[in-house]
């Protein structure tokens, strides 16, 4: 099993351009998450999905938007790049159970994408 | 949103000494704490799950405790090993949310 890949590993971005990063699992896991993490700030949740079909928003959406219409992928997309999105992303899954939810199951995380935007 | 907080910041310690380090998080609709392990350009990897008061957690040198009723768990390294050297993550899910907040994280250094 590869468990959770990530692409690109490293994006340079200009101001107002668009990209998406991709993240796939193959662990057959229901939840899938992106988050970004910034020097001294820990890892903040931009967005996650329970299921195919199914995204929320986390503590930072603003300015990205995904999509998961399929169990293994969730690519998270960003329509105009800012500087203020500069920042390393980790796409992580969970398997987890309809009560529990994704709080008390363990979470893979892929390698991250490390994103400039100049 | 949580307030999931860690402390020290970091930590350097020498080889063969025995350190901990603190996660404190808000005592009320406590529901689970996580332990993760993250070493510089890898991904964060799983160490404990903890979910009742009082619960203890083992893993090779490295041990976790938990108390729900005050909001805090240490995790022990004894004996440390350069390879310990790591940022430590907490993590906890916020009330009936389906999702985990992060503390800062403790970057433990273990100098030979």
């Amino acid at each position: 099993n590869a468990g959770v890949t990530q692409t690109p590993k490293f994006r340079i971005l200009k101001i107002g351009q668009s990209m998406t990063l991709q993240c796939t699992q193959d662990m057959n896991h229901n939840y899938m998450y992106w988050y970004r993490q910034d020097p001294g700030m820990g890892l903040k949740l931009i967005y996650y999905s329970v299921g195919a079909g199914i995204t929320d928003k986390g503590e930072v959406p603003n300015g990205y938007n995904v999509s998961r219409s399929t169990t293994e992928d969730f690519p998270l997309r960003l329509e105009l790049a800012a500087p203020s999105q500069t920042s390393v992303y980790f796409c992580a899954s969970s398997y987890s159970g309809a009560t529990s939810g994704g709080r008390i199951d363990t979470q893979y995380f892929g390698p991250g994408t490390r994103l400039t935007v100049l | 949103i949580l307030n999931v907080e860690q402390s020290p910041q970091s930590l350097h310690v020498q080889e063969g000494d025995s350190t901990n380090f603190t996660c404190s998080f808000p005592s009320s609709n406590f529901y689970a704490l996580h332990w993760y392990r993250w070493e510089t350009a890898k991904s964060p990897e799983a160490l404990f799950v903890m979910t009742l008061n009082g619960d203890e957690k083992k893993k090779g040198r490295i041990s976790a405790t938990l108390n729900t009723k005050e909001g805090y768990s240490y995790l022990y390294i004894k004996g440390s090993q350069p390879e310990d050297s790591a940022t430590y993550l907490c993590a906890s899910p916020a009330g009936g949310a389906n999702n985990l907040f992060f503390g800062t994280g403790t970057r433990l250094t273990v100098i030979p």
